[in-house]
C-alpha cells in the first residue's frame, strides 16, 4: 500500500474552513484514497472516499489533482466537535481494502 | 445507522490469563477486522476474517490470538496468555464484502483491555 504523508497537527476556530493535505507520492493505479475520522476513546469513522477530481459528500469534500500524488481533505465551517485525528488512506479498491493501514494522522484542534 | 458492538467496554485482567473479546458485527456484512491502538499510538491491523476463515493478518497477530466466528451473529478475538504489551484498545470493524461498496469498514467503539 502506498505510504501517506499528513501534517502532525493543525489549529483552526470555529466557522473557519480547514484544508488537510495528505501527500502519497507512490499511489498505484488501482488506489483509491479514503478518509476516516477519529474521537478519542472511539473507532474510526469513515468521512469521504475518491479516486480523481473532486468528491463532496454532506460532512467534507476532497479534491485530488491530476497526478493524484495528493488529496486534500476539506472540511466546510468547523465546529469545536470537529476536533479530531484524521487519517488518509490509500488502498486497492479491488482487493477489498482487507488491510487498511492507518498512519499518525493529522490532530485537528478547533478553538472557539 | 446500523453499528458494530463491543463487548465489554473495559476489560482489566492478569498477565498470563485468557482474554476473549466481543463484537456482533453489522448483520449484512461479510468482513471482519480486528484492530488495535495502544494508548498515543496508532490504529495498528491485527487480522481480517472472511467466510470462516482468516483472510490476512499481520505480524502482531501471532500464536497467542486467535479468532472465531461462532454462530450468525459474533466475532471474536481470543489473546490466549496476555501480556502487558497487549494493553490497548481492541476495535473490531466489518464492511460489506469486495467490490465497490466494501472500501467502508464500521468500527466499533472498542474495549480497552488493560493487562496488570
Amino acid at each position: 500500500l502506498a505510504k501517506t504523508t499528513q501534517p502532525i497537527s493543525m489549529d483552526s476556530y470555529e466557522g473557519q474552513e480547514v484544508n488537510i493535505t495528505c501527500s502519497h507520492n507512490n499511489i498505484a493505479t488501482n488506489d483509491y484514497i479514503t478518509w476516516y475520522q477519529q474521537f478519542p476513546s472511539q473507532g474510526p469513522r469513515f468521512i469521504i472516499q475518491g479516486y480523481k477530481t473532486k468528491v463532496t459528500n454532506e460532512v467534507a469534500s476532497l479534491f485530488i489533482p491530476a497526478d493524484r500524488k495528493s488529496s486534500t481533505l476539506s472540511l466546510p465551517r468547523v465546529s469545536l466537535s470537529d476536533t479530531a485525528v484524521y487519517y488518509c488512506l490509500v488502498g486497492d479498491r479491488n482487493t477489498g481494502f482487507q488491510k487498511l493501514v492507518f498512519g499518525t494522522g493529522t490532530r485537528l484542534l478547533v478553538s472557539p | 445507522e446500523p453499528e458494530v458492538t463491543q463487548t465489554p467496554s473495559h476489560q482489566v485482567t492478569q498477565m498470563g490469563q485468557e482474554v476473549i473479546l466481543r463484537c456482533v458485527p453489522i448483520s449484512n456484512h461479510l468482513y471482519f477486522y480486528w484492530y488495535r491502538q495502544i494508548l498515543g499510538q496508532k490504529v495498528e491491523f491485527l487480522v481480517s476474517f472472511y467466510n470462516n476463515e482468516i483472510s490476512e493478518k499481520s505480524e502482531i497477530f501471532d500464536d497467542q490470538f486467535s479468532v472465531e466466528r461462532p454462530d450468525g451473529s459474533n466475532f471474536t478475538l481470543k489473546i490466549r496468555s496476555t501480556k502487558l504489551e497487549d494493553s490497548a484498545m481492541y476495535f473490531c470493524a466489518s464492511s460489506e464484502g469486495h467490490g465497490p461498496s466494501n472500501e467502508k469498514l464500521f468500527f466499533g467503539s472498542g474495549t480497552q483491555l488493560s493487562v496488570l
